[in-house]
């Protein structure tokens, strides 16, 4: 079973509509981020949480808000789309004490298409 | 409309030739630079990082240079396989608050030509 999943894997909206993507993890982590990838411009970073209690914003939070459930869910809500925010999302964890002070485990992705 | 993103640098290799990849970063501060693979349809993966304090370290087929005067960042792939075709991304670990966050590069197409 994957480690980090995420749901939907895909999902068509209309502009206006409110989107929530969620993200699962079994890792046990307690740091968990959520990126958009955009074709030729890689990986930013909308929101990151530390633990359960921290919610931080990331370069790109406009339009975007985190809902942290637990430490195993974190979820990314598009409040009202635009098509603008048509791109694929993804979710990753990592561990500080784990081997790889910078290893970050991501998703599979949810590509979101806002017509 | 269609969108039209921007053109991702690819990288042609032939199998079994050894793979350079170029990355310029721009934060003196960062503490670690990384390298990540991404497959298609999958998400990014690690591949191997490096302290800042260092310019070179060695993984299993992989070799990471760091040159700080110059900013620049290269993964170095020997023996290059089909298995290695992938988008590469570099990215830069900063310390914030009670964690670290990475920022990426735009990344780098690798096609190894059989």
């Amino acid at each position: 079973d994957a480690d980090v999943t995420q749901t939907p894997r895909n999902r068509i909206t209309k502009t206006g509509k409110r989107i929530m993507l969620e993200c699962s993890q079994t890792k046990g982590h307690d740091r968990m981020y959520w990126y958009r990838q955009d074709p030729g411009l890689g990986l930013r970073l909308i929101y990151y949480s530390f633990d359960v209690k921290d919610i931080n914003k990331g370069e790109i939070s406009d339009g975007y808000s985190v809902s942290r459930q637990a430490q195993a869910k974190f979820s990314l809500s598009l409040e009202s789309a635009i098509p603008n925010q048509t791109a694929l999302y993804f979710c990753a964890t990592s561990d500080p004490a784990g081997t790889a002070y910078n290893e970050q485990f991501f998703g599979p992705g949810t590509r979101l298409t806002v017509l | 409309g269609e969108s039209v993103g921007l053109h991702l640098p690819t990288l042609s290799v032939q199998e079994g030739d050894n793979s350079i990849i170029n990355c310029a970063y721009s934060n003196s501060a960062s503490d670690y630079f990384i390298w990540y693979k991404q497959e298609s349809g999958k998400g990014p993966q690690f591949i191997i990082d490096i302290r800042s304090n260092m310019d070179k370290r060695q993984g299993q087929r992989v070799t990471v240079l760091l040159n700080k005067t110059v900013k620049h960042l290269s993964l170095q792939i020997a023996a290059t396989q089909p298995g290695d075709s992938a988008v590469y991304f570099c990215a830069e670990n900063m310390v914030t608050g009670g964690g670290n966050k990475l920022t990426f590069g735009t990344g780098t197409q690798l096609k190894v030509e059989l």
